[in-house]
């Protein structure tokens, strides 16, 4: 079974500081991975996803992440917190094979302080 | 126009009624999956369905039922709601093969 473990519900950073999400996982296959972004009464949007290849990885609005197999981990960083990052953020984790649907952390809430 | 509708966006309901909430797509996506968002808890997945014919249950599927009604279309059903059930829930769809996810703008329900 797969599984995802978000470190830390709420992580709180000042405008322009560095963002660090972390991102652990556990899957018996090589697994793909994903971050999603929700905004406030909004959906899910995809920020960034790791299938093969790269292992560093970038998406939308500055964020970036990379794969390291050997410490199971997929941390999401963007080096200057603005203030619209403020959101949850999802770390999810799939099959290889495509055939399993998304499993998903328990979130991590982002402020973002002036 | 979204690619994935959900309606309706906000209900309130009373414990032991049946409701439904509904979800279409315009993406062309053989795949849909129902899942619930509860503050804390992240998203579970209640649901899914890899094609018209094929139904699954996902990790917290008792008190629901779902319909595949046709390739666009993928409806979740609470028989008899209850409290418990109030939070934040989400149809998705992807394409066969490929895990990555494609939301709705979510459905709030509250079971009073």
């Amino acid at each position: 079974a797969q599984s995802v473990t978000q470190l830390g519900s709420h992580v709180s950073v000042s405008e322009g500081a560095l963002v660090l999400l972390r991102c652990n996982y556990s899957s018996s296959v090589p697994p793909y991975l994903f971050w999603y972004v929700q905004y406030p009464n909004q959906g899910l949007q995809l920020l960034l996803k790791y299938t093969t290849g790269a292992t560093l990885v970038k998406g939308i609005n500055g964020f970036e992440a990379e794969f390291k197999k050997s410490e199971t981990s997929f941390h999401l960083t963007k080096p200057s917190a603005h203030m619209s990052d403020a959101a949850e953020y999802f770390c999810a984790v799939a099959r290889t094979s495509g055939n399993t649907p998304l499993v998903f952390g328990k979130g991590t809430r982002l402020s973002v302080i002036a | 126009d979204a690619d994935v509708t959900q309606t309706p966006r906000n209900r309130i309901t009373k414990t032991g009624k049946r409701i439904m909430l509904e979800c279409s797509q315009t993406k062309g996506h053989d795949r849909m999956y129902w899942y619930r968002q509860d503050p804390g808890l992240g998203l579970r997945l209640i649901y899914y369905s890899f094609d018209v014919k094929d139904i699954n249950k996902g990790e917290i599927s008792d008190g629901y039922s779902v319909s595949r009604q046709a390739q666009a279309k993928f409806s979740l059903s609470l028989e008899s709601a209850i409290p418990n059930q109030t939070a934040l829930y989400f149809c998705a769809t992807s394409a066969s093969g490929e895990p990555e996810a494609f939301f709705g703008q979510g459905t709030r329900l509250t079971v009073v």
